[in-house]
């Protein structure tokens, strides 16, 4: 049942380009959506969220937006650095009040090349 | 910055064995979670707790799982019966109350069950 997908299992981008990460859900419910950071050995770092109320937020180099009509989102990532590299996971939840659940995607493996 | 933390981080059972996995949520965080990740696979939803009562559990949260809050800082995970495929790494996850309150992970724990 994979109500949050992340086709692209890897990517690989040079430093200082954009990285852009794809993310599909099929869930009409979801109406929050965060991404989150993950390296080996250690538990998922939260980057960036959107409400569905929105198709864009912003921070830093970190912007994620959303297309609710295709059930897209995607985070870009400029100026791509090296300390980027790293497992980038979609999740989503049914409820923007921090109390429901999380399904994640199944993660895109982003290496920035130097 | 306030974080989660998790204890042990990493633990080797025998199948058909208790362990009790423990966290200690952001001290001023209302709702707790635990997910696992199985290698290579997606982080899973387990159990939302909030209020001393599980909020929501998931399919993969039967019988042998339960969660309890002992005291004012601790959260712990019970797997009472083992089996081999409970061999994942398990994250705890806290979040505040107010609106749109993100899930912060603890590093997580790595169960190995042999």
């Amino acid at each position: 049942d994979q109500q949050v997908k992340q086709n692209s299992p890897s990517l690989s981008v040079q430093e200082g380009r954009i990285s852009i990460l794809n993310c599909d859900y099929t869930n009409s419910m979801f109406d929050y959506f965060l991404w989150y950071k993950k390296y080996p050995a250690e538990g998922p770092t939260f980057l960036i969220s959107i409400s569905s109320i929105k198709d864009k937020n912003e921070d830093g180099r970190f912007t994620v937006f959303l297309n609710k009509s295709a059930k897209h989102l995607s985070l870009h990532i400029v100026p791509s650095q090296p300390g980027d590299s790293a497992v980038y996971f979609c999740a989503a939840s049914a409820s923007n009040f921090g109390n429901e659940k999380l399904t994640f995607g199944t993660g895109t493996r982003l290496t920035i090349i130097p | 910055e306030p974080e989660v933390t998790q204890t042990p981080s990493h633990q080797v059972t025998q199948m058909g064995q208790e362990v009790i996995l423990r966290c200690v949520p952001i001290s001023n965080h209302l709702y707790f979670y635990w997910y696992r990740q199985i290698l290579g696979q997606k982080v899973e939803f387990l159990v939302s707790f909030y209020n001393n009562e599980i909020s929501e559990k998931s399919e993969i949260f039967d019988d042998q799982f339960s969660v309890e809050r002992p005291d004012g800082s601790n959260f712990t995970l019970k797997i009472r019966s083992t089996k081999l495929e409970d061999s994942a790494m398990y994250f705890c996850a806290s979040s505040g109350t107010g609106s749109g309150e993100t899930q912060y992970f603890g590093p997580g724990t790595r169960l190995l069950v042999l």
